[in-house]
């Protein structure tokens, strides 16, 4: 079974400091990661997927992930944090399982950017 | 332009009444989905339409009843509702189902109490 884990419910960070969010990931065969951003009381806004190639994948937001396939890793990284970052981020993969097609989640992690 | 749109924002409805949730995109994606959302959790896929046919259905309770009326269109009708159904309910676009390298794009979800 694929399944993606986010460990941390809550990260918390001063703004202008680099965040990093946590996911594993556990699938067979190669994965497809993605994360996804959601603000308070909006749905789900993707920020960035990999497929292959790079290991350093960059998406909206300023926001990047580094893929890590010996520690099976999927980390969402930026380098200086936004108060405006604040929000729930979820990773998660793409099951390829036959007949279904659907996006399974890690269980989220909060970040909280404090000014 | 990577918008699928949700109507309607919000809506409280009896357990006796028929409500529906409404979903639209212009982005000539094939692949339609609903989610449901409860309260800090992620979301969990309910049904798959490709092609304008339902393909998946994760076992949902008749009372949600599906309909995809041309490729735009996505609605949900409701039913006989209980109070433990209330949460986001997100509609879901991406190009096709099966190409799991393909990103799947969300809408602001339609926020569903039953009282």
């Amino acid at each position: 079974a694929q399944s993606v884990a986010q460990p941390e419910d809550q990260v918390n960070v001063a703004e202008g400091n680099p965040l990093t969010v946590k996911c594993t990931y556990s699938v067979s065969g190669n994965p497809y990661l993605f994360w996804y951003v959601q603000y308070p009381n909006r749905g789900l806004q993707f920020l960035l997927k990999y497929i292959t190639g790079d290991n350093l994948v960059k998406g909206s937001y300023g926001f990047e992930a580094e893929f890590n396939k010996s520690q099976t890793s999927f980390h969402l990284k930026k380098p200086s944090a936004l108060v405006s970052d604040s929000a729930l981020y979820f990773c998660a993969v793409r099951d390829r399982s036959y007949n279904t097609d659907k996006l399974i989640f890690g269980t989220g992690t909060r970040l909280q950017v404090f000014p | 332009d990577t918008e699928v749109t949700q109507t309607p924002k919000h809506l409280v409805m009896g357990m006796t009444n028929k409500k529906s949730l409404k979903c639209e995109q212009h982005m000539g994606h094939r692949a339609m989905y609903w989610y449901k959302q409860k309260a800090k959790k992620p979301p969990e896929l309910m049904f798959v339409y490709s092609y304008e046919k339902l393909s998946i259905n994760e076992s949902v309770p008749s009372r949600f009843s599906p309909e995809c009326p041309n490729s735009s269109l996505l609605n949900l009708h409701l039913h006989a509702l209980q109070p433990e159904d209330s949460a986001l309910y997100l509609c879901a676009s991406s190009q096709e189902t099966g190409i799991f390298s393909n990103t799947i794009y969300f809408g602001e979800g339609s926020w569903l109490t039953v009282v």
